[in-house]
């Protein structure tokens, strides 16, 4: 079956441009999350929704970063105001139940942002 | 303190070796997942295995598998018979089970390279 998708795969903006990242999970999978990563690192979450219920945002990085799933299916990430330290890789994943420890989580192929 | 710690930051092999990627982690739950994932240059992160903190035998899928020493806090990835496709970064990360903890934590990673 299909797995993640992620659209746009590159995004270039100009400082103070307005971004939105596109993700569609794998269908039927409840918990989508987020993540963020800079280049030679490991990802790091952003946010997590559970159905169309935005559970945890904690790891958002300023108010600047919105994310929303509103059917429970695909989500947006926006990001307002874009700066330079934006540039990165923006990870999608998808997990089929509620998330427990056990819940392994499905990427996408990302979405390269980069901020001129 | 970081929760996960990957101390190679890139390890050579040669082809049809075994190759050890080391990862250490920190938590004080009882429950938690420890997943392996790997991320090729074309930057998706594909699911390789997993361990729960609970399951008493070491996890395996195919060419990889887990050597979990839980006292210890060590869950290292072993790939036997390595392939020219091997070649990628390799991602720890880890799922504690507390409430509100849904996301993944993940290390800095280590880049294998193949030899042929």
């Amino acid at each position: 079956g299909a797995g993640v998708s992620q659209s746009p795969r590159y995004k270039v903006a100009k400082r103070g441009q307005d971004v939105a990242l596109r993700c569609d999970p794998i269908s039927g999978h409840v918990s989508l999350f987020w993540y963020q990563q800079a280049l030679g690192q490991g990802p790091e979450f952003l946010t997590y929704f559970q159905n169309e219920a935005q559970l945890d945002k904690s790891g958002l990085p300023s108010d600047r970063f919105f994310a929303e799933r509103p059917e429970g299916s695909v989500s947006t990430l926006k990001i307002q105001r874009t700066q330079k330290e934006d540039s990165a890789v923006y990870l999608c994943a998808s997990s089929p139940t509620w998330g427990g420890s056990t819940d392994t989580q499905y990427f996408g192929p990302g979405t390269r942002l980069t901020v001129l | 303190a970081q929760k996960i710690t990957q101390t190679q930051p890139g390890m050579f092999v040669q082809e049809k070796e075994a190759v050890t990627l080391d990862c250490t982690y920190d938590t004080s739950d009882q429950s938690y997942g420890l997943f392996w994932y790997k991320q090729p240059s074309s930057g998706e992160m594909i699911f390789l295995i997993y361990q729960g903190s609970y399951d008493e035998q070491n996890a395996t899928e195919g060419r990889y598998s887990l050597n979990f020493q839980k006292a210890r806090k060590s869950a290292n990835l072993v790939i036997s018979a390595s392939q020219l496709g091997d070649s990628a970064m390799y991602f720890c990360a880890m799922r504690e089970a507390g409430a509100g903890s849904y996301q993944l934590t993940f290390g800095k990673g280590t880049k294998l390279s193949v030899i042929p």
